[in-house]
């Protein structure tokens, strides 16, 4: 059973493009997270998706962030006109339920972004 | 706000000794803990988890110690080894959150031959 992947590993990307980051959750998992991770800092949660549906984007900057995660196909993080302070490692992760409030959420290898 | 802080940002130890990291939260509806260990360049990896109507839970050479009326969260590694050299985070979800999971800091351990 492949666990949570996430591609492209690295990506570079001057000031002002755009950056899009894939998530395929685990099998059978239908719950996605986004988080990301300044260097020597802890993960912070950016937004909480599951099939077609935005649970809770209390994490995600107002502007130039956006997230999917469509009925087919991997979950996509989208951040627009990017710049330097976007910089960071972009963590993906699923789990299977939510129900009863008690879960695991698996992790993906993480996408590191740098802003040139 | 709510948070979830370590006390110890770094841990060295022998192989062979017991580890203990610890972790403090303020949040007092968090109602479940997980600890993850995360290696360089990889994505946190669970080690163990504890829900909030329990005290304690044993893994393999794991242990999760929970003690709500301080806030305080532990993670114990017996018989440490060179393999176990990471950063570990604890997490925490509020009762009230349906997926967030707020961490800490973390907390470098390592472990020397």
């Amino acid at each position: 059973n492949a666990g949570v992947m996430q591609n492209p590993r690295h990506l570079v990307r001057r000031r002002g493009q755009e950056a899009r980051l894939r998530c395929s959750p685990m099998k059978g998992h239908s719950h996605v997270y986004w988080y990301r991770q300044l260097p020597e800092e802890g993960l912070k949660f950016m937004v909480y998706l599951q099939k077609e549906n935005i649970i809770d984007e209390s994490g995600m900057p107002k502007e130039r962030f956006s997230a999917e995660f469509p009925k087919e196909g991997p979950s996509i993080l989208r951040i627009q006109q990017v710049v330097r302070g976007d910089s960071a490692a972009y963590f993906c992760a699923s789990s299977s339920t939510s129900q009863g409030n008690y879960y695991e959420q698996y992790f993906g290898p993480g996408t590191r972004l740098t802003v040139t | 706000g709510e948070s979830v802080g370590l006390h110890l940002p770094t841990l060295s130890v022998q192989e062979g000794d017991n580890s203990i990291i610890n972790c403090a939260y303020s949040n007092s509806a968090s109602d479940y803990f997980i600890w993850y260990k995360q290696e360089s360049g990889k994505g946190p990896q669970f080690i163990i988890d504890i829900r909030s109507n329990m005290d304690k839970r044993q893994g393999q050479r794991v242990t999760v110690l929970l003690n709500k009326t301080v806030k305080h969260l532990s993670l114990q590694i017996a018989a440490t080894q060179p393999g176990d050299s990471a950063v570990y985070f604890c997490a925490e979800k509020g009762g009230t959150s349906y997926g967030k999971l707020t961490f800490g800091q973390g907390t470098i351990l390592t472990v020397h031959p």
